[in-house]
């Protein structure tokens, strides 16, 4: 059981857009900033937002975060084969001070 | 460029010790700010923080294995390691180092950017 709470799947068609949400609590998304990983099948997470809305160098601006109160959501547009992949959410947990995650969300590009 | 790289045995025995260390070139590891950390994902679970280490030695350890957890960082050799005691099967996992960034004033920033490929350890007999 994850600390934060993500849908274990979602699918759209190619070009369309998705948004994933990731629901926490005043001690972790409330109060802190959210982070996003994209997760490839035998590769390394790889960061795609961090400071709840903020791109690292490289990540293309199809990709975006935003956060308000204790959820936060990850959108993507111009969905393409090559997003197909698990995103997870994280956080620090103020109370548990640990960094803790959501379930991951398996995005299927159909 | 920076990069990590763990090693370490791929196959441990149920109650015996875990150890793995991450190697990390393309930049120092005394940089403050950052915290080097290990993430685990298990079979068919999500990722699971293991906790992390200052190069000053100063660390944080999730709450639910911090009695199994030692972590030690070596400037001099730019490298960091985790031990973890008493494994079982449930240890079983693909296992991450990673380069924290931490701002510890509320609210609090944390996020890994770099990360290393993984390695894969398994607990059996």
């Amino acid at each position: 059981q994850s600390v934060l709470t993500q849908p274990p799947s979602v699918s759209a068609a190619p070009g369309q857009k998705i948004t994933i949400p990731c629901s926490g609590s005043t001690s972790d998304i409330g109060n802190n900033y959210v982070s996003w990983y994209q997760h490839l099948p035998g590769t390394a997470p790889k960061l795609l937002i961090y400071d709840n809305d903020k791109r690292p160098s490289g990540i293309p601006d199809r990709f975006s975060g935003s956060k308000s109160g204790t959820s936060a959501t990850l959108g993507i547009t111009g969905l393409q084969t090559g997003d197909e992949a698990v995103y997870y959410c994280g956080t620090w947990h103020s109370s548990l001070r640990a960094e803790v995650f959501g379930g991951g969300t398996k995005l299927t590009v159909l | 460029q920076l990069q990590l790289q763990e090693s370490g045995p791929g196959l441990v025995k149920p109650s015996e010790t875990l150890s793995l260390t991450c190697n990390v070139s393309g930049g120092s590891i005394s940089g403050s700010q950052y915290y080097w950390v290990w993430i685990r994902q298990t079979p068919g679970k999500g990722l699971e923080w293991i906790g992390g280490i200052y190069y000053s030695g100063n660390t944080y350890f999730n709450p639910s294995l911090k009695t199994r957890i030692t972590m030690s960082i070596d400037t001099s050799k730019n490298q960091f390691s985790l031990r973890l005691d008493s494994v079982t099967a449930a240890d079983t996992a693909v296992y991450y180092c990673a380069r924290e960034s931490w701002i510890l004033v509320p609210p609090m920033s944390s996020y890994m950017d770099v990360w290393g490929k993984g390695a894969t350890v398994t607990v059996s007999s």
